[in-house]
């Protein structure tokens, strides 16, 4: 089966840099996407992962080391919008979920 | 080009009742999958289907609930007899491969609330 771990809450002020780390055991592997979602309304694609290394798009960037079965996703110049909970997924055909971590950005 | 539609929004349900939710895909997506939602929790897998075929069910209750992709109209998840445990967010999600990978998307959900 599947798992995923990532911290139930980080909180950051406005302008910072925050890291959400991801570990992941699995018995099927594609890659690693991460999604934001606002008071629970529809999760929104932010960034997918098949290779090893970094991709970046925009203040958001995503690392993969998929022989560490580990990824982060890296929110840059945090903006109050960016409060929100992001999800890991790991990609098997269809995607399974980590429980999601709560960002608060502050003033 | 409308993104996945879900319908109701919102539903409201005594217990013991049937409750049916459905999903319409982005155009061209013929895979679509079904997720739960618990408050202060994550997106669990319950099924993934193809039209008219159900191609991963494994996170689905062995018991009263049900899904189909049918050839023509919305898929549909149904779930009889209804419990309070049922109540939750259930977000379907549209690709147009059957790799969920990038080009997923999910709709607004529907809110059940058994009472």
């Amino acid at each position: 089966g599947q798992s995923l771990e990532q911290p139930s809450e980080v909180t950051a002020v406005e302008g910072a840099i925050v890291q959400i780390n991801c570990t992941y055991q699995t018995s099927g592997f594609y890659g690693l996407s991460w999604y934001q979602q606002h008071d629970g309304g529809a999760p929104t694609f932010l960034s997918y992962n098949a290779l090893d290394g970094l991709e970046e798009t925009g203040r958001f960037s995503s690392f993969l080391s998929r022989s560490d079965s580990y990824g982060y996703l890296l929110l840059q110049e945090l903006q109050m919008k960016d409060s929100a909970s992001y999800f890991c997924a790991v990609i098997d055909g269809k995607s399974t979920f980590g429980d999601g971590t709560t960002l608060t950005v502050k003033p | 080009n409308a993104g996945v539609m879900q319908n109701p929004r919102h539903l409201v349900r005594r217990r013991g009742q049937e409750a049916r939710l459905r999903c319409s895909p982005m155009k061209g997506h013929s895979h679509v999958y079904w997720y739960r939602q618990l408050p202060e929790e994550g997106l669990k897998f319950m099924v993934y289907l193809q039209k008219e075929n159900i191609i991963d069910e494994s996170g689905m209750p062995k018991e009263r609930f049900s899904a189909e992709f049918p050839k023509e109209g919305p898929s549909i998840l149904r779930i009889q007899q209804v419990v309070r445990g049922d109540s939750a967010a259930y977000f379907c999600a549209s690709s147009g491969q059957g790799v969920f990978g990038t080009e997923a998307f999910f709709g607004q959900g529907t809110r059940l609330t058994v009472v």
